[in-house]
């Protein structure tokens, strides 16, 4: 069965810290990586993809993958309290013909 | 462009009552995708459509729960009769393609008491 797995939390971090959110996979031949930001009681929100080997910048945001290691992580700079939400990192393989996989999601809290 | 929409928000329905969730998906995005998250787990897949046709159901967990797309437009997911076990918010998302990431709605809380 394929599998997400994140450490559920809370992580805890200062303003203005650098968060580091960490997600690994099972499935080897997983093709396509996705984080999601939830606010509690809200749905979750695409803020990052990615589906190659490598980092991704996008604003404060950095996504790396290592396809090797099965690892995928994202790094958001300069924290705000307005950051604080549960992180969700999404796996698809088979060059996204199978649904997404979803992890329990990291709870994040940005301490101002 | 609007996004995708889910009605009802919530419900709260008796053991043994039928209950019918709907999405209105993005315009445009043949992809439609239900995912069901019941508390402390993880967002479940349920079922994936392309246009009208099921593409993906592997998720759907029994017979008790019915899924249609008419027309390739709108979804709708019946849940007939409902159990405890049911209760969680169920998700409705939608994509242009497969490999994409999804837009989610903003979910139905269903609760079976």
């Amino acid at each position: 069965q394929k599998e997400v797995e994140q450490n559920s939390g809370p992580l805890s971090v200062p303003e203005g810290a650098i968060a580091s959110l960490n997600c690994t996979y099972s499935d080897r031949v997983s093709q396509s990586f996705f984080w999601y930001r939830q606010y509690s009681g809200k749905s979750p929100e695409l803020i990052m993809s990615i589906y190659s080997n490598g980092d991704k910048e996008d604003g404060r945001f950095t996504a790396q993958l290592n396809k090797a290691s099965q690892y995928v992580s994202l790094l958001i700079r300069d924290s705000q309290p307005s950051d604080s939400a549960t992180y969700l990192c999404a796996v698809n393989s088979n060059s996204g013909n199978t649904p997404l996989v979803f992890g329990k999601g990291t709870r994040l809290s940005v301490i101002a | 462009e609007a996004g995708v929409t889910q009605f009802p928000s919530h419900s709260v329905i008796e053991k043994g009552q039928t209950v019918t969730l709907r999405c209105d998906p993005i315009s445009g995005h043949d992809n439609l995708y239900w995912y069901r998250r019941v508390m402390g787990k993880e967002i479940k897949f349920l079922l994936h459509f392309v246009k009208e046709s099921k593409q993906d159901e592997s998720g759907m967990p029994n017979n008790r729960f019915l899924a249609e797309r008419t027309g390739g437009t709108y979804s709708t997911l019946k849940v007939q009769p409902a159990e405890l076990e049911d209760s969680g918010v169920y998700f409705c998302a939608s994509s242009p393609r497969v490999g994409y990431g999804y837009t989610f709605g903003s979910g139905t809380r269903l609760t079976v008491v």
